[in-house]
């Protein structure tokens, strides 16, 4: 069964640092990856996802991730943090192999960020 | 514009009542799906529909129950057999065929006991 590991429910970084937040899947086959936002009171906006092709993959606001097959990471960095960015972050696999299509969803990580 | 919408942002829940959750999209998809929020526990797939007259449960659907009679709607009935109800409850649509879409999400119910 597919799993999601987000390292860190929380992670605080200065405004204008480097963002870097973690997300490692469990699967045998590589998953359709996602990363998603998550402002207070409402709900997911996606920033950015990774099917096939390259393996950096630009999103909205600043944000990429890139896919790493050999350590089944999908890390996500910003090189300048927004008091903006501040926000719940989610990290969500979909298996290419389950007709259902379901997403499965890490814990989150908060992001605060420090003026 | 095309969305999600769902209703009421709030609602409070006596006990041993059902209530019901309402989630409505304009975004012609096919797939529809019910997830839980609670406090650093991430999302939680309840109930899903592929499609219109069938559904499928999810990893937490005792307590809960759904219809999918339209496209665009796909209604979540908190039932009193569900004894920790309070959480966020987020539906979200996809046109997915394939696995490789991304979820489109609704602004959430909040649920809470009186």
């Amino acid at each position: 069964a597919q799993s999601v590991t987000q390292l860190g429910s929380h992670v605080s970084v200065s405004e204008g640092a480097l963002v870097l937040l973690r997300c490692n899947y469990s699967s045998s086959v590589p998953p359709y990856l996602f990363w998603y936002v998550q402002y207070p009171n409402q709900g997911l906006q996606l920033l950015l996802k990774y099917t096939t092709g390259a393996t950096l993959v630009k999103g909205i606001n600043g944000f990429e991730a890139e896919f790493k097959k050999s350590e089944t990471s999908f890390h996500l960095t910003k090189p300048s943090a927004h008091m903006s960015d501040a926000a719940e972050y989610f990290c969500a696999v979909s298996d290419p192999m389950d007709s259902s299509y379901k997403l499965i969803f890490g814990s989150g990580t908060r992001l605060l960020v420090r003026p | 514009d095309g969305g999600i919408t769902q209703s009421p942002k709030y609602l409070f829940r006596k006990e041993g009542q059902n209530v019901t959750l309402s989630c409505e999209q304009n975004l012609n998809h096919d797939a529809m799906y019910w997830y839980r929020q609670d406090p650093g526990q991430g999302l939680r797939l309840i109930y899903y529909s592929q499609i219109v007259n069938d559904f499928q449960k999810g990893d937490i659907a005792e307590g809960y129950s759904v219809s999918r009679e339209k496209k665009e709607s796909f209604p979540l009935t908190v039932t009193s057999a569900q004894k920790n109800p309070t959480a966020f409850y987020l539906c979200a649509s996809s046109t997915d065929r394939e696995g490789n879409q991304p979820q489109h999400f609704g602004d959430g119910t909040r649920l809470s006991i009186l």
